[in-house]
């Protein structure tokens, strides 16, 4: 039983490149979430979404884009990434109650230069 | 709107000495309250929650954490630090009840001096 898995888990681009973030769960939770980690920050919500097909911006969403095209999948994707776009970025996901809290995958360290 | 804060964004003790990490929360209806670790290079884990049930919140790793709604705190604590404990800790609230997203701290980093 995998959990949340990330792929990649690193990443360089260069200013204005894009690129497509992949999280993947195996535990049937409706929910998504993806997050970003900057050094004093906390952990920003940048957009979620509630099942298969539907998205929702978050704290954070300028400058990404998502979709959950299947029930398992949830892609975070970068059009023209820009420096401030360098983060460790977290998938995380649930059921709808979220009383039994989150599971979180291992994280992408992305570097945009 | 639900918020917390963490009182602290660095805490150093000494291996077998008490950890109390500190959260604060704001929230307008009744709050659902989470602490979570992270060990370096590693995602959150699940360290223990407060759903209104007991006030005193048992986790793992021997943390616990007590619910104070007259002084909207969620402090966690560890009698006796150890080595392994060295991590950051973050503390979340539910934006609106049991459906509603986690909103974090901004997270506290432990260190245990040997």
């Amino acid at each position: 039983n995998a959990g949340v898995t990330q792929t990649p888990k690193f990443r360089v681009l260069k200013t204005g490149q894009s690129m497509t973030l992949l999280c993947a769960q195996d535990m049937n939770h409706e929910y998504m979430y993806w997050y970003r980690q900057d050094p004093g920050m906390g952990l920003r919500l940048i957009h979620y979404s509630v099942g298969e097909g539907t998205t929702a911006k978050g704290e954070v969403p300028d400058g990404y884009n998502v979709s959950r095209l299947k029930k398992q999948n949830f892609l975070l994707g970068l059009e023209s990434a820009a420096p401030s776009q360098t983060s460790v970025y977290f998938c995380a996901s649930s059921f709808l109650d979220r009383l039994g809290g989150y599971t979180f995958g291992s994280g992408t360290r992305l570097t945009v230069v | 709107a639900q918020s917390v804060t963490q009182l602290g964004s660095h805490v150093s003790v000494s291996e077998g000495a008490l950890v109390l990490l500190r959260c604060n929360y704001s929230s307008s209806v009744p709050p659902y309250l989470f602490w979570y670790v992270q060990y370096p290079n590693q995602g959150l884990q699940l360290l223990l929650k407060y759903t209104s049930a007991a006030t005193l919140v048992k986790g793992i790793n021997g943390f616990e954490a007590e619910f104070k709604k007259s002084e909207t705190s969620f402090h966690l604590t560890k009698p006796s630090a150890h080595m392994s404990d060295a991590a950051e800790y973050f503390c979340a609230v539910s934006e609106g009840g049991s459906q509603g997203n986690l909103i974090f701290g901004k997270g506290t980093k432990l260190s245990v001096k040997p």
